[in-house]
């Protein structure tokens, strides 16, 4: 099984639709987690971390299921600059190595 | 303040030559990974580095590559006689210590085309 999968899609979307991507993971000590996105070509940049919780930022919402072992980025009122491809990053602290997912493709379309 | 440098951007070489790849971390940040990018594929861990230290160098091809990050200058990933297959994009990321919540700033990467 691998660490961190995720559903590659893609995701072909309208403007303003509410889109939700699911990640899963294998290590339940796992220590923390994020969501970044990534550009065709371009590095990843940092979207937001996953607490406990749950945490919003502005139109990104992430939760985190420890008990079932995923978490999960929802985008509301989807804009065509969403379209990016979305990776999950789960840290299992053990050496402090970060495990990605494969990524998730969004397509927002006009 | 900077962000995470990589250099080059592109880099082209033939079978059977040296690549060098550099990455300078973010100011402050001690803690560097590099990870290996194919087309259309994730971000494939190679190898986590601090200052004069490999930690995990679990996802290293076991032959042909190499990589320091010394005391002074830059973190280096240096892959020897490569062949056409080592073709994919190269990314660098610097975190500030080994907490697990710290969050991992990359590079642009060396996009790497082996002729």
């Amino acid at each position: 099984r691998k660490e961190v999968e995720q559903d590659p899609g893609p995701f072909n979307v309208p403007e303003g639709a509410t889109v939700a991507f699911n990640c899963t993971y294998s290590n339940s000590a796992s220590q923390s987690f994020f969501w970044y996105r990534q550009d065709c070509r371009k590095e990843p940049k940092l979207l937001m971390s996953v607490y406990s919780s749950g945490n919003e930022d502005g139109r990104f919402t992430a939760q985190l299921n420890r008990a079932s072992q995923y978490i999960s980025l929802l985008i509301r009122d989807s804009k065509l600059s969403d379209s990016a491809t979305y990776l999950c990053v789960v840290n299992w602290g053990h050496f402090n190595k970060f495990y990605f997912g494969s990524g998730t493709k969004l397509n927002v379309k006009p | 303040n900077a962000g995470v440098m990589q250099n080059p951007r592109h880099l082209v070489r033939r079978r059977g030559q040296e690549a060098r790849l550099r990455c300078s971390p973010m100011k402050g940040h001690s803690h560097v990974y590099w990870y290996r990018q194919l087309p259309e594929e994730g971000l494939k861990f190679m190898v986590y580095l601090q200052k004069e230290n490999i930690i995990d160098e679990s996802g290293m091809p076991k032959e042909r590559f190499s990589a320091e990050f010394p005391k002074e200058g830059p973190s280096i990933l240096r892959i020897q006689q490569v062949v056409r297959g080592d073709s994919a994009a190269y990314f660098c990321a610097s975190s500030p210590s080994d907490s697990a919540n710290e969050k991992l700033f990359f590079g642009s990467g060396t996009q790497l085309s082996v002729l």
